[in-house]
């Protein structure tokens, strides 16, 4: 089983849709949980943190976890074809010397 | 320029050769990581490094051979490549401070015919 899963889609939403992204995680260590999102062709980036449960908002994205179901939820309001990437579900220690563990990833397309 | 780099950005090898895959970074963070990217796997660490001269195993490890003399440079070597080592690799770091927050750089596609 695989510390972090995560669907892979294809998720093909339209222009203006709420988008709603999950994964669910099976170590009960982790203390950080991250979403990456990575264009095409690109590195992956930080896009938003979390640490324990708990919900946090910025901007059109909302990073919710359930540490009690071992959820991991990121919501995007007003979709933007700008928003189209892979994203990336992730978790960590609190030791800065944890590695981060990461899921494989849903292909998002936003269509005008 | 600031950040972190890789080269090549496009490696294409045969079989049994020796590839060195080359990341440096500008920001004098003390972690640096090698990840290999697949279809259906995600990411996958192979080898992560802490400091210079300290480097250590990381999930699929077999095969990579890594070093780091400076902060700054963490060589990623496939010492005779085979062709499951057709992937992307990214090069990343992080700071002590900021350990969830990984920087990466562009990607290696290495293709092993």
């Amino acid at each position: 089983q695989k510390e972090v899963e995560q669907d892979p889609g294809p998720l093909s939403v339209p222009e203006g849709a709420i988008v709603s992204l999950n994964c669910t995680y099976s170590n009960s260590a982790f203390q950080y949980f991250m979403w990456y999102r990575q264009y095409s062709r690109k590195g992956p980036e930080l896009l938003m943190y979390t640490y324990s449960s708990g919900n946090k908002e910025d901007g059109r994205f909302t990073a919710q976890v359930d540490k009690s179901s071992k959820y991991i939820s990121l919501f995007i309001r007003d979709s933007q074809p700008s928003d189209s990437a892979t994203y990336l579900c992730a978790g960590s220690g609190y030791s800065s010397a944890s590695k981060i563990i990461f899921g494989s990833g849903t292909r998002l397309s936003i269509r005008p | 320029d600031a950040g972190i780099t890789q080269s090549p950005r496009y490696k294409i090898t045969e079989t049994g050769r020796q590839v060195t895959l080359m990341c440096h970074q500008t920001w004098s963070h003390s972690y640096m990581f090698w990840y290999r990217q697949d279809l259906g796997h995600g990411l996958r660490l192979i080898y992560y490094s802490a400091a210079a001269d300290i480097t250590d195993k990381g999930e699929v490890p077999d095969g990579y051979v890594v070093s780091r003399s400076k902060t700054e440079n963490f060589p990623l070597t496939l010492e005779s490549a085979t062709r499951s080592q057709t992937s992307v690799y990214f090069c990343a770091s992080s700071s002590p401070a900021g350990g969830y927050e990984q920087y990466f750089g562009p990607g290696t596609r290495l293709t092993v015919t």
